[in-house]
């Protein structure tokens, strides 16, 4: 079993609608959970880090639930430059685990 | 500021060569990270080094891959005889240190070829 498990899709977004993805850990040592922004053929660049019950940031929202050992993202109001691949990662033992990520497409 | 730069961004090489691909980490962060990432899948750890040393090379996938970062900044990551299963992109990584609070910096890749 994968450390860190996200289903990949592809999710598919109306404009303007609220999606939400679930990543799960196994590692019970994981210390901080980020969210990571990744568009296609271009490297992860941070979109939150969630250090103990959850984070926001405009229309991104991030929750962890430590007894159940899952992180969530909530993204508001759907932009098509939404659009890109969300990778969950766990920090622990000195690394990142990462999920395979969340595909997600926005249609207009 | 300049971000974590890689080079080369595109290498292809045959079976059985050796390459090296060169990270440069933004400067003062003394966290240094090899990735591997292969198509349709998450960024898989390599090794990483706290300074000079390798710190942990628990992830390198066995003795045909090493790295170094001798003055503690730029790091090397090496392949001898490279199999066509190591084709994938290879991404670096830095942090001011190894915190868990500490963000990692991800450099654009190396999309290594092996034919």
């Amino acid at each position: 079993r994968k450390e860190v498990e996200q289903d990949p899709g592809p999710f598919n977004v109306p404009e303007g609608a609220t999606v939400a993805f679930n990543c799960t850990y196994s590692n019970s040592a994981s210390q901080s959970f980020f969210w990571y922004r990744q568009d296609c053929r271009k490297e992860p660049k941070l979109l939150m880090s969630v250090y103990s019950s959850g984070n926001e940031d405009g229309r991104f929202t991030a929750q962890l639930n430590r007894a159940s050992q899952y992180i969530s993202l909530l993204i508001r109001d759907s932009k098509l430059s939404d659009s890109a691949t969300y990778l969950c990662s766990g920090y622990g033992n000195n690394r990142l685990a990462f999920g395979k990520g969340n595909q997600v497409v926005v249609i207009p | 500021g300049a971000g974590v730069s890689q080079t080369p961004s595109n290498k292809v090489t045959e079976k059985g060569k050796y390459v090296e691909l060169r990270c440069d980490p933004i400067s003062g962060h003394t966290a240094l990270y090899w990735y591997r990432q292969s198509l349709g899948q998450g960024p898989e750890f390599l090794i990483y080094f706290q300074g000079t040393g390798a710190a942990d090379d628990s992830g390198l996938p066995n003795d045909r891959f090493f790295a170094v970062r001798p003055e503690g900044s730029v790091s090397t990551l090496k392949i001898q005889r490279t199999e066509r299963g190591d084709s994938a992109v290879y991404l670096c990584a830095s942090s001011p240190g190894v915190a868990r609070y500490n963000e990692q910096f991800f450099g654009p890749g190396t999309r290594l070829t092996v034919l």
